[in-house]
């Protein structure tokens, strides 16, 4: 099956400085992958998606990038906030295996005021 | 606050013994997913239902099983519990049988 890889496990940065969080995925077939943010006491949310067919898609502060070649995909966050600090996770999956996601290990992420 | 909604936020109980989680989906999904989140395992897919019917498994124990009702909401029955199996149990839901999958705020589970 899928094996999702993430790096950093923990990131501390400075309010205001950039965060990058790194995934890597085993199955070429992988052609979805989202990242989702988790709060304390919360459930992952939602942050922002890919598909294979592109290689970049940005809102606002937030950036993924996909090198499908590569087999990996990252996170960028510009001009972190202290409210950006949560655990990151990472995942792929395919369309035609029912939607099964294979989530990354996480990184906690530290933005310092 | 995604849609979907979980009970009970908190359980405790005993090993051996048997509990049940429910899982509401948001208005108009079809698709339920549960996983189980520990301290050393991360994020674990459990299992899928699509409009009742199962569609995908993953790392599901025997011992666990699930079903989703005509209402689609769904439940999670966990049986002959052990302390290993105190975790975080999501449920996440999505329209169709792939794409973005919104979760629910979880049922944090202690097996003493």
């Amino acid at each position: 099956g899928e094996n999702v890889e993430q790096h950093p496990s923990t990131l501390s940065v400075q309010e205001g400085d950039s965060a990058v969080i790194k995934c890597t995925y085993s199955d070429s077939a992988s052609n979805y992958f989202p990242w989702y943010k988790q709060e304390l006491g919360k459930g992952p949310q939602l942050i922002i998606d890919i598909r294979s067919n592109v290689g970049e898609k940005k809102d606002q502060r937030i950036a993924v990038t996909l090198n499908k070649t590569a087999k990996h995909f990252s996170l960028h966050i510009t001009e972190t906030q202290p409210e950006d600090s949560a655990v990151y996770f990472c995942a792929a999956s395919r369309s035609n295996n029912f939607n099964k996601f294979y989530f990354g290990s996480g990184t906690k992420l530290n933005v310092k005021p | 606050d995604s849609g979907v909604t979980q009970t009970p936020k908190h359980l405790i109980t005993a090993t051996g013994q048997r509990v049940t989680l429910r899982c509401s989906p948001r208005s108009g999904d079809l698709s339920v997913y549960w996983y189980q989140q520990s301290l050393d395992q991360g994020l674990q897919f459990l299992i899928q239902y699509y409009n009742g019917e199962e569609r995908a498994k993953g790392n599901i124990l025997e011992r666990f099983s699930a079903q989703q009702f005509p209402d689609l909401h769904s439940e999670l029955n966990l049986s002959s519990l052990e302390l290993g199996d105190s975790a975080l149990y999501f449920c996440a839901s999505s329209a169709t049988s792939e794409g973005e999958q919104f979760f629910g705020p979880g049922t944090r589970l202690t097996v003493l």
